[in-house]
């Protein structure tokens, strides 16, 4: 079955620090790739995605992602963290399949930032 | 503006009920999805559709029934057999004419047993 893993459940930095969270997917096709947050109170937004074209995808906040096909990995990265980031981060992969758009979740990834 | 709106935001459900979640959109789009979160486990499939009087099982469907009777529409239930059902429901939607699309999600409905 298609699965969606990211490796850290909890993680833990002090503001500036540099952010990295990995995502794997298991599915052999072709598949869009998407980074989610929901942070405190609030319901999960949109952080960035990729269809196709540059690998390397730019979303809101300063966040950024790298799609490597060989690796089926889509990490999440920030160059420096801010207090205001510290939320739930969740990595998807969606497919087309059979005439139905599936969308599968990883466990999240809870990010604290600490002043 | 348009969006997803799902009713009640909490919701408590006795032993042996049957209760129902709401959720409508205004965005005007096909495909409507009902998740299950879980903490330490994500978001997790229960049901889908992309039209209207059609929808298809998801990962964990078992203990739960969907209608869409109206494309605005895709009510829940979680019925007495889900013999674990406390969790945080959300509600989901998509444009299917392109598959190159996010899901838009509604705030959530938190569900506890009594």
């Amino acid at each position: 079955a298609q699965s969606v893993s990211q490796h850290n459940h909890h993680v833990i930095l002090s503001e500036a620090a540099s952010l990295e969270l990995g995502c794997n997917y298991s599915y052999g096709g072709t598949v869009n790739l998407f980074w989610y947050v929901q942070y405190p109170g609030q319901h999960l937004q949109l952080l960035l995605k990729y269809f196709s074209g540059d690998p390397l995808v730019k979303g809101i906040k300063g966040f950024e992602a790298e799609f490597i096909k060989s690796k089926f990995s889509f990490n999440l990265r920030k160059p420096s963290v801010q207090w205001s980031d510290t939320a739930e981060y969740f990595c998807a992969v969606s497919w087309f399949s059979g005439g139905y758009n599936k969308l599968i979740f990883g466990a999240g990834t809870r990010l604290a930032v600490h002043p | 503006d348009g969006g997803i709106t799902q009713s009640p935001k909490y919701l408590f459900r006795k032993e042996g009920q049957n209760v129902t979640l709401s959720c409508e959109q205004n965005l005007n789009h096909d495909a409507m999805y009902w998740y299950r979160q879980d903490p330490g486990q994500g978001l997790r499939l229960i049901y889908y559709s992309q039209i209207v009087n059609d929808f298809q099982k998801g990962d964990i469907a078992e203990g739960y029934s969907v209608s869409r009777e109206k494309k605005e529409s895709f009510p829940l239930t979680v019925t007495s057999a889900q013999k674990n059902p406390t969790a945080f429901y959300l509600c989901a939607s998509t444009d299917r004419s392109s598959y190159n699309q996010p899901q838009h999600f509604g705030d959530g409905t938190r569900l506890s047993i009594l």
